[in-house]
C-alpha cells in the first residue's frame, strides 16, 4: 500500500522546546516539500529537497531545520526559534519537482 | 520571486449555481497544476494542464491554462455539497522549478 505518511497527526509542545515531525514516503519519489497552513490560508514552502542528501530553504525557512539521509524520510524540527510554530504541517513528495505532489495527512502542531 | 495569486479568496453559493476560481502567474509556467482540499484534510491533486490554452473537463469541472500560460480558471457547473473545499492553483515557472501555490479559494456550499 503505497504513499505518504506524517506522524503524529496531533503534536502538543510547551514554547521553547525543539519538536520533531515524521513524513515518509515508499512512493520512490525524488522530491519532498514541507508546507505550512495557518487557518484559513494557503501552503506556504518551508524546505524542499529534489534528492538525497540535498534540501533548499523555501519562503519561510527561519526556524526550521530538516534533513535527507534517506530517499524515503524527509522530517522536519520545528525550533525554539521559530516565533510562532502552532500551524498544519503538511508533507508532500514528487515524482520530479515539478510534477504533481502527493500530500500526507499532515501534523497540528499547538505550542502551548 | 514569482507570485501566483487567486480569487476570490472566498465563495458561498447556493447548490446548483456555478462557481469559477482564477488563478494568475506574475511568470509565465510549464504547467498549472489543480488541488481541492476538504475541510480538515490535505490537499488532494485534481488535474494537470501542460499545453498553451488547454482545456479539460472532469465531469462537472472543467479546467483551463490560458494561452500566455500565466492564467487558468477552474468552473464548476451546478455546484453540490461534495463540492465544498479549498481549490488550489499551483505551478511552477520556466526558469526554476519551485513549486508556487495559490493562496486557494474556499466554496461553501448551501443545500
Amino acid at each position: 500500500d503505497g504513499g505518504i505518511t506524517q506522524s503524529p497527526k496531533y503534536l502538543f509542545r510547551k514554547e521553547g522546546q525543539n519538536v520533531t515531525l515524521s513524513c515518509e514516503q515508499n512512493l520512490n519519489h525524488d522530491a519532498m516539500y514541507w508546507y505550512r497552513q495557518d487557518p484559513g490560508q494557503g501552503l506556504r514552502l518551508i524546505y524542499y529537497s529534489q534528492i538525497v542528501n540535498d534540501f533548499q530553504k523555501g519562503d519561510i525557512a527561519e526556524g526550521y531545520s530538516v534533513s535527507r539521509e534517506k530517499k524515503e524520510s524527509f522530517p522536519l524540527t520545528v525550533t525554539s526559534a521559530q516565533k510562532n510554530p502552532t500551524a498544519f504541517y503538511l508533507c508532500a513528495s514528487s515524482p520530479r519537482q515539478e510534477g504533481t505532489q502527493y500530500f500526507g495527512p499532515g501534523t497540528r502542531l499547538t505550542v502551548l | 520571486g514569482q507570485q501566483v495569486m487567486q480569487i476570490p479568496q472566498y465563495q458561498h453559493v447556493q447548490e446548483g449555481e456555478d462557481f469559477t476560481t482564477y488563478c494568475n502567474s506574475s511568470t509565465t509556467l510549464s504547467n498549472i497544476q489543480w488541488y481541492k482540499q476538504r475541510p480538515g484534510g490535505h490537499p488532494v491533486f485534481l488535474i494537470q494542464l501542460v499545453k498553451s490554452g488547454e482545456v479539460k473537463k472532469q465531469k462537472r469541472l472543467t479546467f483551463q491554462f490560458g494561452e500566455a500560460k500565466k492564467n487558468s480558471s477552474l468552473h464548476i457547473t451546478a455546484t453540490q455539497t461534495t463540492d465544498v473545499g479549498t481549490y488550489f492553483c499551483a505551478g511552477p515557472p520556466y526558469n526554476n522549478n519551485d513549486m508556487r501555490f495559490g493562496a486557494g479559494t474556499r466554496l461553501t456550499v448551501k443545500p
